[in-house]
């Protein structure tokens, strides 16, 4: 089975810009999470999606936000990006008890 | 959001010596999962516990699920150069079909040479 991947894994924005991310989960898996990682903050949770609908959700402003397709497929997106948006955003497929996270996409805001 | 007590935050040991960390929780788990985290890299799953007192290994690494479901341990033996990274610790809770993961603020591993 393919792993979880995440595109683009690279992103250079500038200060007011909005950014699109996406997440494409393991074959099978229906729960998509995201999750922002900053140097000393650990892993944050932004929200997590099943089947379509958004099922859990962190303490982050409205300026984050996300979907899920039909497929499982998920796109997280930041407007107007401030400089402190710069961070890897991780998102992990769960399973049955176990998740498994994407190699992750490293936004950096100037 | 809440976050799991991970101890300890970091360590520097030499290379051959075995590392332990362990993770506790105000809250009773069903699960626990250890990841490793290298540099720029998403967390990698190392080992997952699904029952109380249940003793895993994977290689050089044996983790345990505690006794009160609250807490749990990860032993590396005989550490390599390639141990080093952050591992987190995280527990899964199964609520009416809602998984909620909650995760450890992560314990850095450094080998000195």
């Amino acid at each position: 089975k393919a792993g979880v991947t995440q595109t683009p894994r690279y992103l250079i924005k500038t200060r007011g810009q909005q950014v699109t991310l996406s997440c494409s989960p393991i074959s099978g898996h229906r729960s998509v999470s995201w999750y922002q990682q900053t140097p000393g903050q650990g892993l944050q949770f932004l929200f997590e999606y099943f089947s379509e609908t958004q099922r859990n959700k962190g303490n982050f402003p409205g300026r984050f936000s996300g979907r899920q397709f039909s497929n499982s497929r998920s796109e997280m997106n930041v407007s107007t990006l401030e400089l402190g948006d710069s961070a890897l955003y991780l998102c992990a497929s769960m399973g049955e008890y176990e998740q498994f996270f994407g190699p992750g996409t490293r936004l950096t805001v100037l | 959001g809440q976050q799991l007590n991970q101890s300890p935050q970091s360590m520097f040991i030499q290379e051959g010596e075995d590392v332990s960390m362990n993770c506790t929780s105000s809250s009773i788990f069903n699960t626990w999962l250890w990841y490793k985290q290298d540099p720029g890299e998403g967390p990698v799953l190392l080992i997952a516990l699904y029952k109380a007192g249940e003793l895993t290994s994977n290689g050089r690494l044996t983790a345990q699920f505690g006794i009160t479901r609250k807490d749990s341990f990860l032993n590396i033996s005989a550490s390599i150069p390639s141990d080093v990274g952050i591992y987190f610790c995280a527990g899964l809770m199964t609520n009416f079909g809602n998984e909620k993961l909650t995760f450890g603020t992560g314990t850095r591993l450094t080998i000195i040479p």
